[in-house]
């Protein structure tokens, strides 16, 4: 069954440094998302991406970070200068076009900021 | 009143037992239900989607009341493996995921 990827599954860094997380979701489909969850905590939406731009965004998803889809097949979550409360597990999702359809989740990256 | 709320449990169940876990969500222009499991640290996985109808997957049973804004999942002859955090999930209008904090299970041998 195709998954979604996501790399580094542990990704640590000191405070201040830029961080690029990196997903590859399911091949056929077309919309995109980031989620994080801080430990012990909900789940939460940070964007949602379509057609090359940003649908979408929270409230935590201020000017520090920003997505991309350089190619066909990555997609990138990029926090520019990390703080000790971006620390949290970071998910990829996607699904395909059809609206119903559910949202396939990688299996996260753990950012720990220092 | 949060968006999407949950008993976040534990609920510690014997083997073989059935429990039920609710779910009440605020905004009644949500577009689409599901119940996610999540293991401790690990991504949430798709256990089901959720409709008006009600829908069963072998021991899984989900329900949805619109009127109410209430979603159920029942869970029959527990396992050990059903031990999980499960998480009702509502889709808005614009397709993006808005999260309950999870309801903990722990089935006990």
């Amino acid at each position: 069954e195709p998954e979604v990827t996501q790399t580094p599954s542990h990704q640590v860094t000191q405070m201040g440094q830029e961080v690029i997380l990196r997903c590859v979701p399911i091949s056929n489909h077309l919309y995109f998302y980031w989620y994080r969850q801080i430990l012990g905590q909900k789940v939460e939406f940070l964007v949602s991406f379509y057609n090359n731009e940003i649908s979408e965004k929270s409230e935590i998803f201020d000017d520090q970070f920003s997505v991309e889809r350089p190619d066909g097949s990555n997609f990138t979550l990029k926090i520019r200068s990390t703080k000790l409360e971006d620390s949290a597990m970071y998910f990829c999702a996607s699904r395909p076009g059809q609206s119903n359809q559910p949202q396939h989740f990688g299996d996260g990256t753990r950012l720990s900021i220092l | 009143r949060k968006e999407v709320e949950q008993d976040p449990g534990p609920f510690n169940v014997p083997e073989g037992a059935t429990v039920a876990f609710n779910c009440t969500y605020s905004n009644s222009a949500s577009q689409s239900f599901f119940w996610y499991r999540q293991d401790c640290r690990k991504e949430p996985k798709l256990l089901m989607s959720v409709y008006s109808s009600g829908n069963e997957d072998g021991r899984f049973t989900a329900q949805l009341n619109r009127a109410s804004q209430y979603i159920s999942l029942l869970i029959r002859d527990s396992k050990l493996s059903d031990s999980a955090t499960y998480l009702c999930v509502v889709s808005t209008p614009t397709y993006k995921y808005i999260f309950g904090t999870g309801t903990r299970l722990k089935v006990l041998a």
